[in-house]
């Protein structure tokens, strides 16, 4: 049987601080980055995205920046709430592939 | 829409049994991915299509696992026989062409139990 599963960093704040979600991706050849949140029992949500002519990019209480040089990707989520609490995958695209690969993911757990 | 749409839900087969997972992309849509998801190994993609036809099954497994997609509103994945490392949560996830976006849309997944 399996006897080590993959350890998953784990963020834990307090509702209504701010939260930063770090992924390093490992293609130079990437392109396009997603952002994706998965709540316990369910399937990946998108997020937000970015493509690699972009340093950064704003949603509603999300920001996602992008730095090409060190390969590294991060999510912020602004006033962060209960709900927010899932597993947060980051996942990077080659233009013409279609094809995404998926980060381990962070786990961010809020507490009151 | 319903989203993408996965049957069944949940699966518990002996060892040895054929299983087979079903997927309903959203309509329109012209990509479908079959993934796996284990603790050992995370979010891995198995297979994918556009437009009925397979392009990418670098990620299946070994033979015992094979996929189709007859039309575009359906897909399946088959284990023949299944074995208990085959336990994992199962999602289809389908996308459409579309220069400014490679999002992928998820179902709820099927979570296989292999005893």
């Amino acid at each position: 049987g399996e006897s080590v599963g993959l350890h998953l960093p784990t963020l834990s704040v307090q509702e209504g601080d701010n939260s930063i979600i770090n992924c390093a991706y490992s293609n130079s050849a990437s392109d396009y980055f997603i952002w994706y949140k998965q709540e316990s029992g369910k399937g990946p949500q998108f997020i937000i995205d970015i493509r690699s002519n972009m340093d950064k990019r704003q949603g509603q209480r999300v920001t996602v920046l992008l730095n090409k040089t060190v390969k590294h990707l991060s999510l912020q989520i602004a006033a962060t709430q209960p709900g927010d609490s899932a597993v947060y995958f980051c996942a990077e695209g080659v233009n013409n592939t279609d094809k995404l690969i998926f980060g381990t993911g962070t786990r961010l757990q809020v507490f009151p | 829409d319903a989203g993408v749409i996965q049957s069944p839900r949940h699966e518990v087969t002996e060892m040895g049994q054929e299983v087979t997972l079903r997927c309903k992309p959203i309509s329109g849509h012209d990509y479908l991915f079959w993934y796996r998801q284990t603790m050992m190994r995370g979010l891995e993609l198995l297979i994918y299509f556009n437009n009925n036809v397979p392009i990418d099954d670098s990620g299946m497994p070994e033979d015992r696992f094979s996929a189709k997609m007859p039309n575009a509103s359906f897909s399946t994945l088959k284990i023949q026989p299944s074995e208990p490392r085959d336990s994992a949560v199962y999602f289809c996830a389908s996308s459409f062409d579309d220069a400014g976006s490679y999002e992928q849309y998820f179902g709820p997944g099927t979570r296989l139990t292999v005893t």
